[in-house]
C-alpha cells in the first residue's frame, strides 16, 4: 500500500539553526499538508500547499516557515531560524483529487537544544 | 471558533469486550469526519470516515456514529484487541478549499489481557 515517507526521523539542531524536513507524498496525490504535535498535546495544522502554491497556513505558520516542492516527487517544510518552542513532531500528510482523506506520514520528531 | 473535543482522555477495556471512543465538535458547518488511530512513534492512520450526510457507516470491526443534532461523533471497535491499544483522534474537515484537519486532543484506549 502506498504510503508518505518522512525524513529524518529524528532531527536535533541548535537553537537558530535552519532545518530542513522532508516528506514524500503519496505519488498520485496532489494535495499536501504540514502537521505539529507538541509532546503531549494535539495534532495541529500549520499549512496546506496544492498547485504549487500555499492554499491556506495557521497563525503558527510565520515567516521562520516556508514549504516548498522543489521536484515532483518532494514536499519540504524549512524553518529558518529555530526556537525552543519549535521542538515537536512534525507530520507530512497528502491526499488525492477525489479523496478527502488524508494520509499521515510517520514523522519527523525536532528537538532543538 | 473551531474546536473538536473528546469526552474522555483514557478508556481501558478487557481483550474481546466492544470500546466506544465519544467525541464533541462545534462547527456545524464541518461536512466530513475522520478518525484515526496513533500508535507510539507512529503517525496518525486513518481509520473510518463519514460524511454529514450519513449517520452510520461501517469498516471492518469498527462503526462510526453521527449524531449531527447533538454534534456528537463516536467510534466503535467490535472484539477489541490488544493491537488496538493507541491513542485515537477525532479530526473534522473544514468546509474551506484546503481541507485542513482539526483534530481533537485524543483518547488513549488501553486492552487488558
Amino acid at each position: 500500500e502506498p504510503e508518505v515517507t518522512q525524513t529524518p526521523s529524528h532531527q536535533v539542531t541548535q537553537m537558530g539553526q535552519e532545518v530542513i524536513l522532508r516528506c514524500v507524498p503519496i505519488s498520485n496525490h496532489l494535495y499536501f499538508y504540514w502537521y505539529r504535535q507538541i509532546l503531549g498535546q494535539k495534532v495541529e495544522f500549520l499549512v496546506s500547499f496544492y498547485n504549487n502554491e500555499i492554499s491556506e497556513k495557521s497563525e503558527i505558520f510565520d515567516d521562520q516557515f516556508s514549504v516548498e516542492r522543489p521536484d515532483g516527487s518532494n514536499f519540504t517544510l524549512k524553518i529558518r531560524s529555530t526556537k525552543l518552542e519549535d521542538s515537536a513532531m512534525y507530520f507530512c500528510a497528502s491526499r488525492s483529487q477525489g479523496g478527502e482523506a488524508q494520509h499521515f506520514g510517520d514523522g519527523t520528531r525536532l528537538s532543538i537544544l | 471558533g473551531e474546536s473538536v473535543g473528546l469526552h474522555l482522555p483514557t478508556l481501558s477495556v478487557q481483550e474481546g469486550d466492544n470500546s466506544i471512543i465519544n467525541c464533541a465538535y462545534s462547527n456545524s458547518a464541518s461536512d466530513y469526519f475522520i478518525w484515526y488511530k496513533q500508535e507510539s512513534g507512529k503517525g496518525p492512520q486513518f481509520i473510518i470516515d463519514i460524511r454529514s450526510n450519513m449517520d452510520k457507516r461501517q469498516g471492518q470491526r469498527v462503526t462510526v456514529l453521527l449524531n449531527k443534532t447533538v454534534k456528537h461523533l463516536s467510534l466503535q471497535i467490535a472484539a477489541t484487541q490488544p493491537g488496538d491499544s493507541a491513542v485515537y483522534f477525532c479530526a473534522e474537515n473544514g468546509v474551506d478549499s484546503s481541507y485542513k484537519l482539526i483534530f481533537g486532543s485524543g483518547t488513549r484506549l488501553l486492552v487488558r489481557p
